[in-house]
């Protein structure tokens, strides 16, 4: 059972640069969330998804779109990268109404923007 | 808009001692989880407190919300070097266990 699978685990950017960051989960999870971590500022919600074909916006969205075409896979894309979005980018995922059971993170893909 | 503070941010213990840490969001709200997590690693869940006077305590680590004061805290009894890592509480967005709103995280040096 792999749990949360982010992919890739690392990658360096020229900005203006585009990419896709995937998460795969393979436990039947309704809900999947990228959040971005950075020193001092804890973990911040991008984006989310209660179910596929679904998105929401987090806290801080901008620069990023997402996308859930498949319940078990939530991508995140970087049209056009920029140094600000440096960052460690963590995927989790939830159960639906299963909330006492908290949420599977991801390993984390750390990006930098040059 | 939801604020999860906490503090303090960071936290030099000596083995043996006793400490606690505080969590306060700024909107309702019935969940409240705790996670840990160690340097270049991802996060583990240790705490989910879903009502208020909810107490969990795992080991040297003990959790209690209070709703009403919008308050948790973890507390630490008798550190020792294990537990050493970042501390994070988060919030429920949507009081519906659909989106965690994470604090900065409270990271816990413990030494001899």
């Amino acid at each position: 059972n792999a749990g949360v699978t982010q992919t890739p685990k690392f990658r360096v950017l020229k900005t203006g640069q585009s990419m896709t960051l995937l998460c795969a989960q393979d436990m039947n999870h309704e809900y999947m969330y990228w959040y971005r971590q950075d020193p001092g500022m804890g973990l911040r919600l991008i984006h989310y998804s209660v179910g596929e074909g679904t998105t929401a916006k987090g806290e801080v969205p901008d620069g990023y779109n997402v996308s859930r075409l498949k319940k078990q896979n939530f991508l995140l894309g970087l049209e056009s990268a920029a140094p600000s979005q440096t960052s460690v980018y963590f995927c989790a995922s939830s159960r639906l109404g299963q909330s006492n059971y908290g949420y599977t993170f991801g390993s984390g893909t750390r990006l930098t923007v040059v | 808009e939801l604020k999860v503070e906490q503090n303090p941010l960071f936290l030099s213990m000596q083995e043996g001692k006793n400490y606690t840490i505080y969590c306060n969001y700024s909107t309702t709200s019935d969940r409240l989880y705790w996670y840990r997590q160690d340097p270049g690693k991802s996060l583990e869940s240790l705490f989910v407190l879903l009502s208020n006077g909810a107490v969990k305590q795992e080991g040297r680590l003990m959790a209690s919300l209070d709703t009403k004061a919008r308050l948790s805290t973890l507390h630490i009894t008798a550190a020792v070097h294990d537990l050493s890592a970042t501390y994070f509480c988060a919030v429920d967005l949507n009081q519906a266990g659909t989106a965690l709103i994470f604090g900065k995280g409270t990271t816990l040096s413990v030494s001899s």
